[in-house]
């Protein structure tokens, strides 16, 4: 079955304990992206990644750092996170094969920072 | 820079009539556009998308969207509503260079029974 799936799906945590949230799919798809969702400002783009080793920030970048050494995974990793990141996660992936560009999405990973 | 508006943060619509859930944006050269639903406690799932060709795009669950290139539209519609179709919308968008995407705020429709 193809999916995206994300872990944890539910985290409580600390200010300042170093987290990460790890992200995997099954579809060979080359464009991987974390968003977080917070009531009333939809969905922003924290970082996406185009291939293995490149990765680009989207809009909200400020407190995470990612990396993709491997086309299938994409963690999400929160150094020093702060209450202000206390947010619902989402990993998606897609396919930039002309006519597709389709996003596939995780569960999302609900995460509260104390 | 790219931007995404979903105007209406809640649309009510009684179940058996149409609904029309509004989106505009801005984006540099050609754009592709995209509709998701979330249900509750759920990840986001696609319904539909704009690339190219026909501006009258059909996607899952009866939904359809229309390209509007000169009003810088694509509103999602259905001719009758189901209050299984209750749920939050997001709009997104992505310029036909761009790697970002885009997401609108989202608006949420109640169908009422």
């Amino acid at each position: 079955e193809a999916q995206v799936t994300q872990n944890p799906r539910y985290l409580i945590t600390v200010t300042g304990k170093k987290l990460t949230v790890t992200c995997s799919q099954n579809m060979n798809h080359e464009y991987m992206s974390w968003y977080r969702q917070d009531p009333g400002l939809g969905l922003r783009q924290i970082y996406y990644s185009m291939n293995v080793e490149v990765t680009d920030k989207g809009d909200v970048p400020e407190g995470y750092k990612v990396s993709r050494k491997e086309k299938r995974n994409f963690p999400l990793i929160l150094e020093s996170p702060s209450p202000n990141q206390t947010s619902l996660y989402f990993c998606a992936s897609s396919s930039r094969v002309a006519g597709t560009d389709t996003q596939y999405f995780g569960p999302g990973t609900r995460l509260t920072v104390l | 820079a790219q931007s995404v508006a979903q105007p209406e943060d809640q649309v009510n619509v009684a179940e058996g009539n149409p609904l029309t859930v509004k989106c505009t944006y801005s984006v540099s050269g050609n754009p592709y556009l995209f509709w998701y639903v979330q249900y509750p406690n759920r990840g986001l799932q696609f319904l539909l998308k704009y690339i190219t060709g026909d501006n009258l795009v059909k996607g899952s669950y009866g939904f359809e969207a229309e390209f509007n290139k000169s009003q810088t539209s694509f509103h999602l519609k259905k001719p009758s509503a189901l209050v299984s179709d209750s749920a939050l919308y997001f709009c997104a968008v992505r310029g036909y260079r761009d790697d970002k995407i885009i997401f609108g705020k989202g608006t949420r429709l109640h169908i009422l029974p």
